[in-house]
């Protein structure tokens, strides 16, 4: 079965600083991955997705992970924290058969003016 | 498309009434997922559908949560009685299959 780690449920960076959210799948079969960002009184709202090909994936505002299977890693990064940044993030695997997506259970960025 | 569309986006109820809580996936989706996310427990999945068919209810807490899909465009889901406990912001989520899952803003559901 697929299960999410998502390693510290708060972060706190200086705004410039780097952010580093981190994610640990498993997954019996190639997974699909995802993040997704949630800001508050809102949905999730996907960040960028990992399926086949390219193992650095970019996305919205400015983010960027990448697929380690040897390490079974997808790590969210970003060069420079803004203060719009600070939401909740989700880390996610699509299971076998492709239909049902597991989440983690979240890390909560802060950004410090 | 609009997205997913859930209604209404507050609710405030008094235990033991009925709450029912309403999504519009959006068109051509094949699959709708209820969520639950609390500070305690995160989000939950309590239920999807493919094609309007119930496929995985494991994650519906007790008899007293009930889900349906009459027709490919609305869904609802419903408690009944509510309790204290039932208060969480509930996601509505569709997807084609194996494409991630877009989100509705979600309902907040507080019972008292």
């Amino acid at each position: 079965a697929q299960s999410v780690t998502q390693l510290g449920s708060h972060v706190s960076v200086s705004e410039g600083a780097l952010v580093l959210l981190r994610c640990n799948y498993s997954s019996s079969v190639p997974p699909y991955l995802f993040w997704y960002v949630q800001y508050p009184n809102q949905g999730l709202q996907l960040l960028l997705k990992y399926t086949t090909g390219a193992t650095l994936v970019k996305g919205i505002n400015g983010f960027e992970a990448e697929f380690k299977k040897s390490e079974t890693s997808f790590h969210l990064t970003k060069p420079s924290a803004h203060m719009s940044d600070a939401a909740e993030y989700f880390c996610a695997v699509i299971n076998t058969g492709g239909f049902k997506t597991i989440f983690g259970a979240g890390t909560r960025l802060f950004v410090k003016a | 498309d609009a997205g997913v569309i859930q209604s209404p986006r507050h609710e405030v109820t008094e235990m033991g009434q009925e709450v029912t809580l309403r999504c519009k996936p959006i068109s051509g989706h094949d699959y709708l997922f209820w969520y639950r996310q609390t500070m305690m427990r995160g989000l939950e999945l309590l239920i999807y559908f493919n094609n309007n068919v119930p496929i995985d209810d494991s994650g519906m807490p007790e008899d007293r949560f009930s889900a349906k899909m009459p027709n490919a465009s609305f869904s609802t889901l419903k408690i009944q009685p509510s309790e204290p406990r039932d208060s969480a912001v509930y996601f509505c989520a569709s997807s084609p299959p194996g494409v991630q899952a877009f989100f509705g803003q979600g309902t907040r559901l507080t019972v008292v």
